[in-house]
Order: structure tokens, then sequence, then C-alpha cells
């Protein structure tokens, strides 16, 4: 079973800002990795696939980047409403979610 | 576009079988492209990919819960189901439906149903 260990756990920044996150797979899983945001009370939301690749209706400041075994999410201007949980995910593996707090 | 929607108990008792239905709306679920799944999320924690279900009936299932589990589809309603046996309070989680997009660039879940959360309590 593939692990995926995100990093870090909870990330503090500021409207504005650009946030970084991690994801790292125990073994290569090529580009075959998905991104999603999860609010309060909500459903996940799939934002990025094929570890690249925006999904319909994501907004551009979002991006995915990487392949193997080390991946990112980048938002590159944080919004208020893009604070919340992020999760990667490989097949039926998820990491353990970034949590992403306003500073 | 493409909706899910959980429904079944809020409460089951420990070592019953829990029971869900995830009807869609807005699409076929009898397409060749995509599979049908269950993920659950225990208060406070991480999703946990439990099973997924073809419209044909193929089935896959987490190796941890494959003794307990059965996914099962009728093209007929639309809709697709859960059953977890024996259940105890670890099994007490917020249960999503959704589906699986399969292809080159990999798997992914898209959309979800708004998840119902089942307790697992005498």
């Amino acid at each position: 079973e593939i692990v995926l260990t995100q990093s870090p756990g909870t990330l503090s920044l500021s409207p504005g800002e650009r946030a970084t996150l991690s994801c790292r797979a125990s073994q290569s899983v090529g580009s075959s990795l998905g991104w999603y945001q999860q609010k309060p009370g909500q459903a996940p939301r799939l934002l990025i696939y094929g570890a690249s690749s925006r999904a319909t209706g994501i907004p551009d400041r979002f991006s995915g980047s990487g392949s193997g075994t080390d991946f990112t999410l980048t938002i590159s201007r944080l919004e208020p409403e893009d604070f919340a949980v992020y999760y990667c995910q490989n097949l039926g593996n998820f990491g353990q979610g970034t949590r992403l707090e306003i500073k | 576009h493409l909706q899910l929607q959980e429904s079944g108990p809020g409460l089951v008792k420990p070592s019953e079988t829990l029971s869900l239905t995830c009807t869609v709306s807005g699409g076929s679920i009898s397409s060749s492209t995509y599979y049908w799944v269950w993920v659950r999320q225990p208060p406070g924690k991480g999703l946990e990919w439990m099973g997924s279900i073809s419209y044909s009936g193929t089935t896959y299932y987490r190796s941890s819960l494959k003794s307990r589990v059965t996914l099962s589809v009728d093209t007929s309603t639309n809709q697709f189901s859960l059953k977890l046996s024996s259940v105890t309070a670890a099994d007490t989680a917020v249960y999503y439906c959704g589906r699986l997009i399969t292809g080159a660039t990999g798997n992914y879940f898209d959309p979800w149903g708004q998840g119902t959360l089942v307790t697992v309590s005498s």
C-alpha cells in the first residue's frame, strides 16, 4: 500500500500570501496524484488531478506540480475562502491532510 | 450537472449492519467510464476509501474492511448501496458517496455527495 505523507500538518498564513503544501509518496506514483479541498461541514472538492491539471471551475491561483514521489500544491495568493484542509490522494490512499489556517 | 445524495439511518447499534444508499441524479450510473465509491471520515480525522463498484457490479474493497463491506448497484433506480456489518464505535463517521473517474492520469473522486453522519451507539 502506498503511504502519502503531507507536510506541514498546519500552515498559518495571511490572505494575499503564497501557500506551498507538500505531499510525499512512499513509492513512485508517476503523475497519478490528486489534491482536494475540504471546508468545515462540507464534502471534499477535487482541485487538481494528474498532479498538475486543474479540475473544472478551479481558479488559476491553484496549481500543482511534481511527479514520482514528491508533489506540491501552490496557492499563489490566498483568498479568505481558501482556508481549509487539503488532502492529496492516489488510488484509494489519502494523505493525512494539511490544515491551512488564517494567521 | 451530476449530483449524489446519501440516505440511511443516522444511528446504528453495535454489532448490527450499517446500510446506506446513494442516489445519483443529473446523469446515468450506467457508464463504463466511471466507478462509484464510498469514502468515510471519522469525526476530526482524515478520509478513508472503503470500496468501489462499477455499473455492472465489479467491486473493489479496502483490504482492512473486505470481510465486512458489501457494495451493490441498482441501475434501474440509479442508486448504489453500502452495507457494513458488525459495526463498532470505530465505524462512527461521516460517510460520503462519490464518483470515481478513471483514466490515463489516474483515478479521482469527483463529485462527492454531501455526506451523512452515522453514529454507532447503543
